[in-house]
């Protein structure tokens, strides 16, 4: 059973279009992150939710943001998805940030930009 | 320099090789290390962690020398399921601080 589910699979979107991406999950964690992965690169954290405390990476653009209306789901916004946003966006939960470094990946989402 | 580096190969190995790959890090106050495979288009999932005094499951045995900042992963006996991209990432106590190495790519051949 899927315990981080991210929608949709794939997702294509146009130059300048805004696009959300979805994460939802099933494990209860209080924390929730958004990872943007491009091909041969190492996942690179965007940022995450301490339960509803925001946390953002210094060198995230301002071109993406984030929502988390609940524990269960997480947003991924990009306000206006430029060609170097085409990547695999990866969500991913942990229990608690401070001690526990064990995390629990969803099957990512890759976003084409046309 | 990057704070984890990772030979990004790829390495093309028959079945049944033994197969070894290294990875270095920087930041000398890391203190948790592990390995992760990622196939192709999908999502990282956990190998194994990799503890000071090394640790083995089934075919695979991780190292770490603290000294000379390297952690490695032994695979003995490749299979062609082996195949896939492997992540070396280190840890300064929170999952907040994991950092990822770019991986190496392993191809095992028939």
């Amino acid at each position: 059973d899927a315990m981080v589910i991210q929608n949709p699979r794939y997702q294509v979107t146009q130059f300048g279009k805004p696009v959300t991406l979805s994460c939802s999950q099933t494990l209860n964690h209080n924390v929730m992150y958004w990872y943007q992965q491009k091909s041969s690169q190492a996942p690179k954290l965007l940022f995450h939710y301490y339960d509803k405390d925001f946390n953002n990476e210094a060198d995230t653009p301002d071109n993406f943001q984030s929502r988390r209306p609940n524990t269960s789901f997480c947003f991924l916004d990009i306000r206006s998805p430029g060609l170097g946003d085409a990547a695999m966006y990866l969500c991913a939960t942990s229990y608690d940030r401070a001690t526990n470094e064990k995390l629990f990946f969803g099957s990512g989402t890759q976003l084409s930009v046309l | 320099r990057k704070e984890v580096e990772q030979d990004p190969g790829p390495f093309n190995v028959p079945e049944g090789a033994t197969v070894a790959f290294n990875c270095t890090y920087s930041n000398s106050a890391s203190q948790s290390f592990f390995w992760y495979r990622q196939d192709c288009r999908k999502e990282p999932k956990l190998l194994m962690s990799v503890y000071s005094s090394g640790n083995e499951d089934g075919r695979f045995t991780a190292q770490l020398n603290r000294a000379s900042q390297y952690i490695s992963l032994l695979i003995r006996d490749s299979k062609l399921s082996d195949s896939a991209t492997y992540l070396c990432v280190v840890g300064s106590g929170s999952a907040r601080q994991l950092t990822f190495g770019s991986g190496t790519q392993l191809t095992v051949l028939p």
